[in-house]
């Protein structure tokens, strides 16, 4: 089945980075787009970005522009989120898509929490 | 960007009721729409998608339906575990947002 293995949880203090990984099984993973949808606590879903399978020209939310970074290998995607805030303090997630505009599959997330 | 906006944004019912969500877009995206169901602690979960498709797995009791702008979902006779907050989601040019949620509780 469909597996999307995130890594564990991060605490970081604010202006360092944070790398997070997303490990795809289960299904042919350089055949989907892949996105990252963070959800502070408390609060609604935002989403951060697109690769595409070939992982060329990510597109970003424009709040993450310039911050953020998307890339992934044969099995595996990958978030750099760099400048860390308080305000990016939230849970991860790491998403395939399905049908060109829906999200099937959803990793386990990944807290981040920023603080000094 | 498109924003979609859901309401109300809480809705207080009793299993076996009816609920009934809307999701406005601010521009049309045709058929693009989808609807999720969260429950604390955990990652969504797909219920709809191009606004009137049930996911796989998804009991019959959940609709969707609408295009363009407006779109609702509709869960007939509310079981316990449909208490819980829903979100929609439309894609346009690549980009995703999300509506802020809709939160079905308990009576």
């Amino acid at each position: 089945q469909v597996q999307l293995v995130q890594s564990g949880a991060e605490v970081r203090k604010p202006g360092t980075s944070v790398m997070i990984s997303c490990q795809a099984s289960g299904f042919i993973f350089s055949n989907y787009y892949m996105h990252w949808v963070r959800q502070a606590p408390g609060q609604g879903l935002e989403w951060m970005g697109i690769i595409n399978p070939r992982g060329h020209s990510p597109t970003y939310a424009q709040r993450f522009q310039g911050r953020v970074t998307m890339t992934r290998d044969t099995t595996t995607l990958y978030m750099e989120l760099d400048s860390l805030t308080s305000d990016d303090t939230a849970v991860y997630y790491c998403v395939r898509e399905e049908g060109g505009s829906y999200a099937l599959d959803w990793g386990q997330g990944t807290p981040v929490i920023v603080s000094s | 960007e498109t924003v979609l906006t859901q309401s109300p944004a809480t809705l207080s019912l009793s299993p076996g009721d009816t609920a009934t969500l809307s999701c406005r877009a601010s521009q049309s995206v045709s058929t693009y729409l989808a609807w999720y169901q969260q429950h604390p602690g955990q990652p969504p979960r797909l219920l709809i998608h191009d606004a009137s498709k049930r996911a796989t797995g998804i009991p019959p009791r959940f609709s969707g339906s609408g295009s363009g702008t407006d779109f609702t979902l509709t869960i007939s006779s509310l079981e316990p575990e449909d208490f819980a907050v829903y979100y929609c989601q439309q894609r346009t040019n690549w980009r995703w947002t999300f509506g802020q949620g809709t939160k079905v509780e308990l009576k």
